[in-house]
């Protein structure tokens, strides 16, 4: 069965450090890995996602993802971090290789950026 | 412009009287979904539609059920909520043959 880990429950960094949030998988077959942001009482928003090709993805805001097969990691980055960027962050999975099949969530990261 | 929109935004019901949570969408996406978020959880997958096909996950309890009249709305209806039910819901669209989602912001829901 497919699953997501998101080892830390809470990540602070400075304003303008270099931000990483974790993500391994355990998925059969090949993972189709997505991350989303959600801030404060609003729904869900894509920031990108890997299905194949480069491994290093880049999403929106400024974010981008590396996908380490043998490691099985897909770590969201930012190269300089915002207060604006605070919120919760969850990395996602799908289930299968088609595009009906559903997500799996990992348990989210809550990101503060402190100024 | 709202893509996605969720009305009410809050809601408040008593233990065990029906309420109706909705979801209407301007993008014409044919899947539907309905989420359950705890607090600071990871969304959980109640069920979903592709276009007028019901697919309910194993382990949602029956009291949940879910209505698409049409392409543009859908329908959580919660025939007898308990405590446990005290969530934010939120409503997700997809397009065919795409992975990402698009949300709306969730109703939250208080059971008193």
């Amino acid at each position: 069965a497919q699953s997501v880990a998101q080892p830390e429950d809470q990540v602070n960094v400075a304003e303008g450090n270099p931000l990483t949030v974790k993500c391994t998988y355990s998925v059969s077959g090949n993972p189709y890995l997505f991350w989303y942001v959600q801030y404060p009482n609003r729904g869900l928003q894509f920031l990108l996602k890997y299905i194949t090709g480069d491994n290093l993805v880049k999403g929106s805001y400024g974010f981008e993802a590396e996908f380490n097969k043998s490691q099985t990691s897909f770590h969201l980055k930012k190269p300089s971090a915002l207060v604006s960027d605070s919120a919760l962050y969850f990395c996602a999975v799908r289930r299968g290789r088609n595009y009906g099949q559903n997500f799996v969530f990992g348990p989210g990261t809550r990101l503060s950026v402190l100024p | 412009d709202a893509m996605v929109i969720q009305n009410p935004r809050y809601q408040v019901t008593q233990f065990g009287k029906p309420v109706t949570l909705s979801c209407s969408q301007t993008l014409n996406h044919n899947v539907m979904y309905w989420y359950q978020q705890k607090s600071s959880q990871a969304p959980k997958l109640l069920f979903h539609y592709y276009d007028k096909d019901f697919n309910n996950e194993a382990d949602t309890p029956d009291n949940f059920q879910s209505r698409r009249p049409n392409t543009s709305f859908c329908f959580l209806d919660i025939r007898s909520p308990g405590l446990g039910d005290a969530a934010m819901y939120l409503c997700a669209t997809r397009p065919p043959s795409t992975d990402t989602q698009y949300f709306g912001p969730g109703t939250r829901l208080t059971v008193l």
